[in-house]
């Protein structure tokens, strides 16, 4: 397994348009979480699955996003009618259940909206 | 609510030199505490941890103790290298497992 990967690494969009984003977990991980990170600040949590259940959202993740994960397997994060503010790393991680909730991150989606 | 907050940077040390980053956190309950590394180039990936009070994480010479009675999980490490240069991100999980990571505090090592 050679860890978490997302696709695809770079996205440039003009606003208004949809996104999709995709991840696929290590293969014995349960668990998968989104974050958005920008420049300068940490990961932010926008959402988590545990399997195929959406468990936690974010507050401030808006009506314009949407993530679903329908086999427990890849998940893929949705963008509708980008807005600049959109622009940041999207980053997924996955991890067990169980142990101590070690995350593995993947290397990010890039996405400029402009 | 659940928040980190950890010392700005950048940090500039020689090598050698120790090493100290400053996390301090609020939260509801008892969570669990996390220390990432990005190396340049490279994703997230977790460097240490402790998921109670008065328990020390340890990896790759680096430490942090987790201070319940100053909500602190500050790292540090006696002498650095300079492949020790990457950013330095302070996490806490809570009770309903989502994760707040602080702004991450970038360090140089010069030789």
């Amino acid at each position: 397994d050679t860890g978490v990967s997302q696709d695809p690494r770079h996205k440039i969009t003009k606003r208004g348009q949809n996104v999709t984003f995709r991840c696929d977990p290590i293969s014995e991980h349960n668990r998968l979480y989104w974050y958005r990170q920008t420049l300068g600040q940490g990961p932010e949590f926008l959402t988590y699955f545990q399997n195929e259940a959406q468990l936690e959202k974010s507050r401030l993740l808006s009506d314009r996003f949407s993530a679903e994960r329908p086999k427990g397997s890849f998940s893929t994060l949705e963008i509708q009618r980008t807005e600049q503010g959109d622009s940041a790393m999207y980053l997924c991680a996955s991890s067990t259940s169980g142990g101590l909730y070690e995350q593995y991150f993947g290397p990010g989606t890039r996405l400029t909206v402009t | 609510g659940n928040s980190v907050t950890q010392m700005e940077g950048p940090v500039t040390l020689s090598e050698e030199a120790f090493l100290t980053i400053n996390c301090t956190y609020t939260a509801t309950g008892y969570p669990s505490l996390f220390w990432y590394v990005q190396y340049p180039g490279e994703g997230l990936q977790l460097l240490l941890k402790a998921t109670k009070a008065d328990d020390k994480g340890s990896n790759k010479g680096f430490e942090a103790t987790y201070r319940k009675e100053t909500t602190s999980f500050h790292l540090e490490k006696g002498s650095v290298q300079v492949s020790d240069s990457a950013v330095y991100f302070c996490a806490l999980k809570n009770a309903g497992n989502q994760f707040y990571f602080g702004t991450g505090t970038s360090l140089t090592v010069i030789p």
